[in-house]
């Protein structure tokens, strides 16, 4: 059973907005601006999309944000494209050189 | 830029060890900290812990009396032994470069399937 919560899936129309939420507790994702969001395409390795609650890696198209309000962070991807079609899963540092993760979001581009 | 790739028999006994060896390629392993993630097939991830280029090591409490997780900085390879291994350590496994405590996990390599029969 993961630590974090998300949920299964979430879907959009190309061009429109989704949102991913991560809930965690107030010893992980509430007391540390130390979550990531991974997006990984089926038989692919998971690649960085988000680090410390709203950083972008280079690389990353800015149609991809993040965000935090007390124990749930978010992931927001705009402008929704095909290639977004994949499972995004979040990490929180939990403390004690602990790590949780979320169970992943299945994200449809309908 | 820095590349990683997971080496190791892709079946392990039950009971026996599992040892998997992660090369970093394109940059020294004589820095940053070096992970260990896995994921069972069709499930989520899981943290199994990190090294530091020092040797400090760090596990997944629900994993740290089974783990070991070692440096070579002269063949710049990091491994992994999980010992007592059942079909529930069935899973791919990845190796990644760590931004402590950040949890920014970043590169991965490819990741290698290890099979435990049941």
């Amino acid at each position: 059973q993961s630590a974090l919560t998300q949920p299964p899936s979430a879907s959009g129309s190309p061009g429109q907005s989704v949102t991913i939420s991560c809930t965690g507790t107030s010893s992980d994702v509430g007391a540390y601006n130390y979550v990531s969001w991974y997006q990984q395409h089926p038989g692919k390795a998971p690649k960085l999309m988000i680090s410390e609650v709203s950083k972008r890696p280079s690389g990353v198209p800015d149609r991809f944000s993040g965000s935090k309000s007390g124990n749930t962070a978010s992931l927001t991807v705009s402008g929704l494209q095909a290639e977004d079609e994949a499972d995004y899963y979040c990490i929180s540092y939990a403390g004690s050189n602990n790590y949780v993760f979320g169970p992943g979001t299945k994200v449809t581009v309908l | 830029q820095v590349q990683l790739q997971e080496s190791g028999p892709g079946l392990v006994k039950p009971s026996e060890t599992l040892s998997l060896t992660c090369t970093v390629s394109g940059g020294s392993i004589s820095s940053s900290f070096w992970s260990w993630i896995r994921q069972p097939p069709g499930k989520g991830l899981e943290w199994i812990g990190y090294i530091y280029f020092s040797g400090s090591t760090y596990y997944n409490p629900s994993l740290k009396s089974r783990v070991t997780i070692s440096l070579d900085t002269s063949k710049n390879q990091f491994s992994l032994k999980l010992n007592t291994v059942t079909a529930a350590d069935t899973a791919v496994y990845y190796c990644a470069r760590a931004g402590v405590p950040a949890a920014a996990f970043d590169p991965w390599g490819q990741g290698t399937l290890v099979t435990v029969p049941s």
